[in-house]
């Protein structure tokens, strides 16, 4: 009965490879967002879906691509992964512009 | 943008004693501003927010304080405790929802 779950919880692969990140909420809200926690636990947001909408794009490499199937879903596809990507995602959800509420988080590694 | 400022990056306080986090934010038209809790290794958790239209909040030990004037927002722990130790992040919202962070505090609070 998680209200905001993402799997996988931790996620290890080699530069260059191909990833994807799913995030269910079940909270029935309409809006998701992808932050991601850099290794000084700076939180930055990366994107935002309303209603299957995108409308926060922040500056973010087009190797990072947001997909949002319905509004309980909001995936997060990582091509070429390099380096830099190590970091833990997390995924929020909230009804309109109100409280967020965060999943359990993702810890990638790239080696 | 929006630019959140946060002081101290650490903070270190006898069980007991009270604990203040504060906060500057840059962009005006900002209207809401949680403050979450991430203990170690765990998704970041709403403790308490305050709206423009509030000066003030307070919900047992934890208040948080708001100077739109300013732009300045403040969160006070008091009579901590050791399971208060944890990284504090204050956040400001404006348009579509977009959360801007702090850069966070650890706080630890000693027995």
């Amino acid at each position: 009965d998680t209200a905001v779950s993402q799997t996988p919880k931790y996620l290890v692969t080699q530069m260059g490879n191909d990833k994807s990140i799913k995030c269910e909420q079940n909270l029935g809200h309409d809006t998701m967002y992808w932050y991601k926690q850099d290794s000084k636990k700076f939180l930055k947001i990366m994107f935002s879906y309303n209603n299957k909408e995108l409308i926060i794009n922040e500056t973010v490499p087009n190797r990072f691509s947001p997909k949002s199937p319905d509004k309980a879903h909001l995936n997060l596809h990582i091509n070429s992964l390099e380096l830099g990507d190590s970091a833990v995602y997390f995924c929020a959800s909230s009804h309109q512009r109100d409280t967020q509420y965060f999943g359990p988080g993702t810890r990638l590694t790239v080696l | 943008g929006e630019n959140v400022e946060q002081h101290p990056s650490t903070l270190s306080v006898q069980e007991g004693d009270s604990a203040v986090i504060k906060c500057t934010y840059s962009d005006s038209a900002s209207n809401y501003f949680p403050w979450y809790k991430q203990e170690l290794g765990k998704r970041p958790q709403l403790i308490i927010d305050i709206r423009s239209n509030v000066g003030e909040k307070k919900d047992q030990r934890i208040a948080v304080t708001l100077n739109k004037t300013a732009k300045h927002f403040s969160l006070h722990i008091t009579e901590t405790q050791p399971e208060d130790s944890a990284v504090y992040f204050c956040a400001a919202s404006g348009s579509y929802g977009k959360l801007t962070f702090g850069q966070g505090t650890i706080l630890t609070v000693h027995p």
